[in-house]
């Protein structure tokens, strides 16, 4: 079975930038888009960004993607308290026949 | 304004049945193909199923298959989960989701609260 694999948490000063990644083993990412999705404490996720690095209307500019080959990552520049939050990649599993989602990353605000 | 509610969770014995609801409003839902996701206790995200406009294409995780159906009905803008023989491991919360597909990607554009299904004796 496929996985998406992220680090378990990333943190980082209020005003730093993090990156985390998503890799998986099979081609999964290369061959489908991905989005990232943001579950705040004791919310329903939300779309973060989209068709590899497309943000929603609403989604400030500090929360970026990029893709290379079987590889994704979101950045989030200038760390602010509210980015506290779990982040979950997702990618098209032909095998599934639906979304695969990463393992998650807790990110901490220090 | 797009809203998604679920209902119908609870606590259900192991091997029991639960049909739980996700009522859509505020969007044309008999366009849109439409997923539920779970997610246990402390756990990540795990798609659970997906169900096309006129309900032709049906898919399910494949640890899921013949225990859970996913149904929907356009007029009453409702789509459901049935989920039988019910076990410890299925304890999640349960979310619908649209799914935005635009013909080169998609992506679940908005989520439910979460309904929490919880299985124990």
């Amino acid at each position: 079975q496929s996985v998406l694999t992220q680090p378990p948490s990333v943190s980082g000063a209020p005003g730093q930038r993090v990156t985390i990644s998503c890799s998986g083993a099979s081609s999964i990412i290369a061959r489908n888009t991905v989005n990232w999705y943001q579950q705040l404490p004791g919310t329903a996720p939300r779309v973060l960004i989209f068709a590899d690095n497309q943000r929603p209307s609403g989604v400030p500019d500090r929360f970026s993607a990029s893709k290379s080959g079987t590889s994704a990552s979101l950045v989030i520049s200038g760390l602010r308290s509210e980015d506290e939050s779990d982040y979950y990649c997702a990618s098209w599993d032909d095998s599934l026949n639906g979304p695969l989602f990463g393992t998650g990353t807790k990110v901490t605000v220090l | 304004e797009v809203q998604l509610v679920e209902s119908g969770g609870g606590l259900v014995k192991p091997g029991g049945s639960l049909r739980i609801s996700c009522t859509a409003s505020g969007f044309d839902f008999s366009s849109f193909n439409m997923n539920w996701v779970r997610q246990a206790p402390g756990k990540g995200l795990e798609w659970v199923a997906s169900i096309s406009v006129s309900s032709t294409y049906i898919f399910y995780a494949a640890s899921l298959r013949g225990r859970f159906a996913v149904s929907r009905d356009n007029p009453t803008n409702s789509l459901y989960l049935e989920m039988n023989r019910l076990r410890a491991e299925d304890t999640a919360v349960y979310y619908c989701a649209r799914d935005r597909y635009s013909g080169s990607y998609s992506h679940l554009d908005y989520w439910g609260q979460g309904s929490l299904v919880t299985v124990s004796s």
